[in-house]
């Protein structure tokens, strides 16, 4: 197994260019979330969904859109990035909770500068 | 808004010292506390979940106490290894069926040889 894999690992993107970062796992999990990393501040939870075609909002929502077409895919899209977004972005999944008390697994990680 | 901190934000020991750090998080509606392990430039990788009043775990020579009932966890490390060197992240979950975590800011481990 590849586990959670995230594409690109750094980027450096234009302010107001658009872009997706891609997740993808390989564990058949049914939850995915994506996370974003600034200095100091921890993991905030961007958005999450629970299985194909379900997602929701997490803690810092705006500027980003996600679709989950798969089980297998949960990309992240950035419309009109702004310096703001520039971060260290995590993608993540898991077992259902009802599976017991489920660990997330986490991908490399990608780093992206908006410039 | 639920609140997860670690205390301390860093910290630097010498190899063979024992350390151990604190995750405060919130007592009412608690129902597991995850600890991570997250080295540079990799993905944080899960050590414990921990899910009871009093549970102790251990893995080596990390171990971490949980109390539920005043909200807080400790990590220990006995004879710290230059290997230890990571950040330790404690998430919180209030047991929602979608398994979210809240993440407290971590701390960072430097161990010197």
């Amino acid at each position: 197994n590849a586990g959670v894999t995230q594409t690109p690992k750094f980027h450096i993107l234009k302010i107001g260019q658009s872009m997706t970062l891609q997740c993808t796992q390989d564990m058949n999990h049914n939850y995915m979330y994506w996370y974003r990393q600034d200095p100091g501040m921890g993991l905030k939870l961007i958005y999450y969904s629970v299985g194909a075609g379900i997602t929701d909002k997490g803690e810092v929502p705006n500027g980003y859109n996600v679709s989950r077409s798969t089980t297998e895919d949960f990309p992240l899209r950035l419309e009109l990035a702004a310096p703001s977004q520039t971060s260290v972005y995590f993608c993540a999944s898991s077992y259902p909770r009802t599976s017991g008390y489920n660990e997330q697994f986490f991908g490399p990680g990608t780093r992206l500068t908006v410039l | 808004i639920l609140n997860v901190e670690q205390s301390p934000q860093s910290l630097h020991v010498q190899e063979g010292d024992s350390t151990n750090f604190t995750c405060s998080f919130p007592s009412s509606n608690f129902y597991a506390l995850h600890w991570y392990r997250w080295e540079t430039a990799k993905s944080p990788e899960a050590l414990f979940v921990m899910t009871l009043n009093g549970d102790e775990k251990k893995k080596g020579r990390i171990s971490a106490t949980l109390n539920t009932k005043e909200g807080y966890s400790y990590l220990y490390i006995k004879g710290s290894q230059p290997e230890d060197s990571a950040t330790y992240l404690c998430a919180f979950s209030d047991g929602g069926a979608t398994n979210k975590l809240i993440f407290g800011t971590g701390t960072l481990l430097a161990v010197q040889p």
